[in-house]
């Protein structure tokens, strides 16, 4: 089974402060994804990569930036952290934009 | 680009009725059509998914058949049970685009 894993389950960040989500796939995927999720929003694709030092951004990338090094490595970086930015985030990885996506159980980010 | 639509956002059915969740499309290119489920705490889990060559699916309880000339395709649950209560998304994605684009979610509660 695809395993996608999110560092942190709950974190809780002052405003200004950077911040950094980890996310690690153990499938080998080309696509990695990072959603915002907020109620009665759904899930907003912040940033996606399809490939290694490749990025692009999604619907909502202001605020955030993105870094992938490695294939199965995916961070979301919070250069200044804002009360507007608390949140559930997900990663997801697929191998491609017509298979499965598959999440990670998702990081609860509170900024105070 | 793609907007899906997802209706209704809240539903409630007796345990052993049946569910359906409605979604609605906007790009005809759209080829691969994944619905999500989410249970409290988790990350969103694929369920089944249908491409567009086919008009429906079936895997035991669920079903999702699609509409390719209106352009919307419907999750069906049959024989409710309490477990199946949880948030439901649909998705729709491009094979020739990088993107999945997500409805906004239906909290799905089976009252036993």
């Amino acid at each position: 089974d695809v395993k996608v894993t999110q560092s942190s389950r709950y974190l809780v960040k002052r405003t200004g402060e950077k911040v950094f989500l980890e996310c690690v796939q153990d499938m080998d995927h080309e696509n990695m994804f990072w959603y915002r999720q907020d109620p009665g929003l759904g899930l907003r694709l912040i940033y996606f990569s399809y490939d290694v030092k490749m990025k692009e951004k999604g619907d909502i990338p202001e605020g955030y930036s993105v870094s992938r090094e490695k294939k199965e490595r995916f961070s979301l970086i919070l250069e200044s952290a804002s009360t507007n930015q608390t949140s559930m985030y997900l990663c997801a990885s697929s191998q491609r934009t017509d298979s499965p996506l598959h999440f990670g159980n998702g990081t609860r980010l509170t900024v105070t | 680009g793609e907007n899906v639509e997802q209706h209704p956002s809240t539903l409630s059915v007796q345990e052993g009725d049946s569910a359906v969740i409605k979604c609605t499309y906007s790009d005809s290119a759209s080829n691969y059509f994944p619905w999500y489920k989410q249970e409290l705490g988790k990350g969103p889990q694929l369920i089944i998914d249908i491409r567009s060559n086919v008009g429906e699916k079936k895997d035991q309880r669920i079903a999702v058949t699609l509409n390719k000339t209106a352009k919307h395709f419907s999750l069906h649950i049959t024989e409710t049970q309490p477990e199946d209560s949880a948030v439901y998304f649909c998705a729709a994605s491009i094979k020739s685009g990088n993107q999945f684009y997500f409805g906004t979610g239906t909290s799905l509660t089976v009252i036993p």
